[in-house]
């Protein structure tokens, strides 16, 4: 079975341009996630959606910050306008919701750097 | 309340040694406690989990020790192996918002051959 695919895998921009991360979580998973993996915060999650439907927004930075699920298997995530700040590895992650303590499956992640 | 201390930061181990890592938290409303795997370039990846109400888990050469009443849990590595150089990350969450995992800050191992 495939895995969490994530696009790009590595993405330079310069300030202020417009970044877009894709990902398309493992097919039959109701839940998708986003993390942000930085050397000085560690993983902190963004973003969590359940059935296409954003539950918990509270770790999305700011407002440049969004994220859509159109439907099930895709979901974007866009910094607008980006700054060198937001240079980190984001990480789509899914999984099947049955109740506490399901396994979250993870991308291979998207190294963002900001110039 | 929301924190999940780990320790050490790094560490380095002869291959055929126990590595061991350790982790705290404050919420008693924890009630699943993952352990995640990460190798360079990748993304983490579920190595295993513990529940509050067992002491210990084991999986093969991995097992988890889990101390309630310490608020501690720690993950133990028997016979390290080159291959498990990687870095490892606790997590916890509580059943009120159970997608919600809250990670330690890592622990980097090297095993050295």
């Amino acid at each position: 079975d495939a895995g969490v695919i994530q696009s790009p895998r590595h993405e330079v921009t310069e300030m202020g341009q417009e970044v877009t991360l894709r990902c398309k979580p493992i097919s039959g998973h109701n839940s998708l996630f986003w993390y942000r993996q930085t050397m000085m915060r560690g993983l902190e999650l963004l973003i969590y959606f359940n059935n296409n439907v954003p539950i918990d927004d509270s770790g999305m930075p700011e407002d440049r910050f969004s994220a859509k699920m159109p439907n099930a298997s895709f979901s974007t995530l866009k910094i607008q306008p980006s700054e060198p700040r937001d240079s980190a590895v984001y990480f789509c992650a899914s999984s099947l919701w049955e109740g506490s303590g399901n396994t979250i499956y993870f991308g291979e992640g998207s190294w963002l750097t900001v110039v | 309340q929301q924190q999940v201390k780990q320790s050490p930061q790094s560490l380095i181990v002869q291959k055929g040694g126990i590595s061991i890592i350790n982790c705290a938290y404050e919420n008693t409303a924890f009630d699943y406690f993952p352990w995640y795997q990460q190798f360079p370039g990748k993304g983490p990846a579920l190595l295993i989990a513990i529940r509050p109400d067992v002491s210990e888990k084991k999986e093969g050469r991995f097992t988890i020790s889990f101390n309630k009443s310490a608020k501690q849990f720690s993950l133990h590595i028997m016979d390290s192996q080159p291959g498990d150089s990687a870095t490892y990350f606790c997590a916890a969450s509580r059943r009120r918002s159970s997608y919600k995992l809250i990670f330690g800050s890592g622990t980097r191992l090297l095993v050295r051959p």
